[in-house]
């Protein structure tokens, strides 16, 4: 069964500090990867995703993150935190097809990233 | 930009009492989920409907729970008697086509079982 490993529960940094959040999976074929950022009150917004190609993909609010098979991992990365970026943070992966007309996403618990001023 | 909206945003109920989850997917879009968080855990799936009927489900969703895209537009998710451990955010998504295409979430409806 796939599964989606965020360790960290919440990272704290300071605005205009570099930022990594951790993402590991298992999935037993070449997975698409998401990472979904959720501001409160706010729904689950796509920040990036990976299918194929360039290991490296460039998502919105300057975050990027970068898919390493050799590790099952794909973490996310921005250069410089903003205070605005202060949310919460999900690493999903994908298709668990197992059937027609269907692609579920598992999702990792969440990363609750603050940002100190 | 379009976007799933949901309703209510949050929703308080008696154990055994029956709630209905409303959810206005994209307009375009064909394919649709239902997600829930219970707090301090995963977002996990609970069913997929496609062409007016389920495609796949997951093994929470029981014969409590039933979706019904009763109009054009609206996507509903009834659970029939609910439980306290119903207590959780539910997310409705939807998306273009399947595999390899990204979901759009809405911002939920947190469902509190009294």
């Amino acid at each position: 069964a796939q599964s989606v490993t965020q360790p960290d529960i919440h990272i704290t940094v300071s605005e205009g500090a570099s930022l990594e959040l951790r993402c590991n999976y298992s999935y037993g074929a070449t997975p698409y990867l998401f990472w979904y950022v959720q501001s409160p009150g706010q729904g689950l917004q796509l920040l990036l995703k990976y299918f194929s190609g360039d290991t490296l993909v460039q998502g919105i609010k300057g975050f990027e993150a970068e898919f390493k098979r050799s590790q099952s991992s794909f973490n996310l990365r921005k250069p410089s935190v903003h205070w605005s970026d202060a949310a919460e943070y999900f690493c999903a992966v994908g298709p668990a097809y197992s059937g027609a007309g269907s692609y579920q996403l598992t999702f990792g618990k969440g990363t609750k990233l603050s940002v100190i001023p | 930009e379009p976007e799933v909206t949901q309703t209510p945003s949050h929703q308080v109920t008696q154990m055994g009492q029956e709630v209905i989850l409303r959810c206005v997917p994209i307009s375009n879009h064909l394919y649709f989920y239902w997600y829930r968080q219970i707090l301090g855990q995963k977002v996990e799936f609970l069913v997929s409907f496609y062409n007016n009927e389920i495609s796949e489900k997951s093994e929470i969703f029981d014969d409590q729970f039933s979706v019904e895209r009763p109009d054009g537009s609206n996507f509903t998710l009834k659970i029939r008697s609910t439980k306290l451990e119903d207590s959780a955010m539910y997310f409705c998504a939807s998306s273009v086509v399947r595999a390899g295409e990204t979901q759009y979430f809405g911002p939920g409806t947190r469902l509190l079982v009294l």
